[in-house]
């Protein structure tokens, strides 16, 4: 079946550092999808991307779709301990009505 | 904003109880739920697809007689794990979309002990 391949899986960072994360597939996505999740919680929408090219900033979040439609990042500026989390990429193949999920970008930052 | 009710968040039962989880959703007709099993540190894994009005469609590997899911209205549906045993442990996850299926919202979970 369809895979998103997530990277990295986990990121150490100091307090104030940029953040990049991305996703990419061997198959076309129609919508990519970016979410945090906290422990014991559901995912949180952060980010929904469209179009192919299309460039979407929430805050401090900025992600983009990719040109091929088969990759997406996720970039988080001048990070603060309320980053952390785990971060999941997903995509929705055009036609189909589920997501398919990344691994998860587990983000750790040091005060 | 699009808001997804989960209930209960946590049980802990005995092995060969039945457990039900409800997901709501707040302030849209979800036409289409869905929910989905995460073990710690795995990402999330869809185990069916709900359909207000008709049967779930399951995933391959997922036992529909062990997880029986009711979609009956627009704001609800109900997964009920059915003589529940401690392999069934896990965090179960709902998530909602509208007619228009784009994005999927989530359920704050249910964590799921069976002793």
């Amino acid at each position: 079946g369809q895979q998103l391949n997530q990277s990295p899986q986990s990121m150490f960072i100091q307090e104030g550092e940029d953040v990049s994360m991305n996703c990419t597939s061997s198959s076309i996505f129609n919508t990519w999808l970016w979410y945090k999740q906290e422990p014991g919680e559901g995912p949180v929408l952060l980010i929904a991307l469209y179009k192919a090219g299309e460039l979407t900033s929430n805050g401090r979040l900025t992600a983009q779709f990719g040109i091929t439609r088969k990759d997406s990042f996720l970039n988080i500026s001048a990070s603060i301990p309320s980053d952390v989390g785990i971060y999941f990429c997903a995509g929705v193949i055009q036609g189909a009505q589920k997501l398919v999920f990344g691994q998860g970008t587990r983000l750790t930052i040091n005060p | 904003g699009a808001v997804v009710s989960q209930h209960p968040s946590w049980v802990i039962c005995k092995s060969g109880t039945s457990v039900k989880i409800e997901c709501r959703s707040l302030d849209f007709q979800a036409t289409t739920m869905f929910w989905y099993r995460q073990f710690p540190k795995q990402s999330l894994m869809l185990m069916a697809t709900s359909n207000e009005g008709s049967k779930a469609t399951y995933e391959q590997g997922v036992e529909k007689d062990k997880f029986l899911i009711n979609h009956a209205s627009l704001t609800l549906s109900t997964l009920t794990v059915t003589s529940a045993h401690p392999e069934d442990s896990s965090f179960y996850i709902c998530s909602a979309a509208d007619i228009n299926n784009q994005p999927q919202h989530f359920g704050d979970g249910t964590r799921l002990s069976i002793l």
